[in-house]
Formats: structure tokens, sequence, C-alpha cells
């Protein structure tokens, strides 16, 4: 499968731990992207990345989000301190660099903070 | 700001007859416009785009899509609605040239009847 593929699909934690995602995307494509989507809305645009350079952050990515691609391949999405606010199904997208290509989505990590 | 509204939460229509799922955006620039399809437990599925050229574009599954510049709408259509069309559906826009995120609206779940 040459998918974008995301690890793990469901997580369950308590409040206050603090939690890690994974995303491959597809191997050709320099650009990655990561939205979070809760039940009924769109999914609203968190960073992208371009190679290992992360380009662009929304301020709806608090200080206690943080996201990685270090060597421009995978990237993980950590959440420390999570609360119950962090529901949400996390989906992650790779697309090529150039402009007018549409982006590919993973399945997505469902996380639940209880 | 750009944004993205689809006025129907959800469309119902028999197979067999054709459907339309609304989409009406605004963007400063020139808009560059997508359709999503998102099953249950799966991610999204890219369906078509606008980025430049003929008004009336064709994507996946039968589907097609006209862009309307005086109406800042990118309705989704198809001619004959099967069962298995019934999904989640996501408009969304990225104003060219200048950001890669896209803007999605909050989705419309077309629901076809056998």
């Amino acid at each position: 499968d040459t998918g974008v593929s995301q690890n793990p699909r469901h997580k369950i934690t308590k409040r206050g731990q603090n939690v890690t995602f994974r995303c491959d995307p597809i191997s050709e494509h320099n650009r990655l992207y990561w939205y979070r989507q809760t039940l009924g809305q769109g999914p609203e645009f968190l960073t992208y990345f371009q190679n290992e350079a992360q380009l662009e952050k929304s301020r709806l990515l608090s200080d206690r989000f943080s996201a990685e691609r270090p060597k421009g391949s995978f990237s993980t999405l950590e959440i420390q301190r999570t609360e119950q606010g962090d529901s949400a199904m996390y989906l992650c997208a790779s697309s090529r660099t150039q402009e007018n290509t549409e982006a590919f989505f993973g399945q997505g990590t469902r996380l639940t903070v209880v | 700001a750009q944004s993205v509204a689809q006025p129907e939460d959800q469309v119902n229509v028999a197979e067999g007859n054709p459907l339309t799922v609304k989409c009406t955006y605004s963007v400063s620039g020139n808009p560059y416009l997508f359709w999503y399809v998102q099953y249950p437990n799966r991610g999204l599925q890219f369906l078509l785009k606008y980025i430049t050229g003929d008004n009336l574009v064709k994507g996946s599954y039968g589907f097609e899509a006209e862009f309307n510049k005086s109406q800042t709408s990118f309705h989704l259509k198809k001619p004959s609605a099967l069962v298995s069309d019934s999904a989640l559906y996501f408009c969304a826009v990225r104003r060219g040239g200048a950001t890669n995120k896209l803007i999605f609206g909050t989705g419309t779940l077309l629901a076809v009847q056998p």
C-alpha cells in the first residue's frame, strides 16, 4: 500500500498524559500536513512541512502541541499534558511540491482523552 | 480570510436521480477548490479539483463540479446517484500562490435511498 499511513489508529489516554502520533507520507511527497477534525466539523489545519522544515503553524497549535519531521520523511505529532478538549481525529496528509496538486490523507488517529 | 460554506447538513436523494451538493467560498485572489469524500472510519478521499481552465471539472466515480466565479460557488454534481455514494462530502479551498493549507467546510452528509 503506497498511501499515507498513520499510527496508531486509536489512542485512549488519561488527562494529563503525553501522546505521540506518527505519520508516514507517500514516499515521493515532499509536503506533509497535520489537521484536526472534531465531530460535525471539517478538518482544521494545524501545521505544514516542506521536507524537514515546518513552514506554517496554526494558532490552534498551542504550546502543548509539537510536530517534527526530522529527516523529511515521517512526521510525529506530540501532545503534552492532554486535555479533554484534545479529543479528536488527527489527520495527516501529504502532497507533491507543485502548487496545483491535491493532498492525500491518511485514515487518521482518533484520540480520546478520559 | 478564507472560508467555505456548505449550507446543507444533509442531502437526501433517490438512487438514479441527479444529485447536487452545494459549496460557496470566500478567498482573496485565485481560489484552488477541492472536493473530498469521507466514508465511515476512513480517511478523506480526493474526488476532484479546480485550479484553472474549464469551469466544469470531472473527477472520480462519475462526479463533476462547476466553478462559478461570479457566484463564488463550486457545487458537486452527479447525473445518477448510487446507494454507494452515501458518505460525508467536504468542500475545501486554498488560496493559490500564498499558502498550502486547506480550509474545509463543515461537510454535507449525502444519503442515497434505494
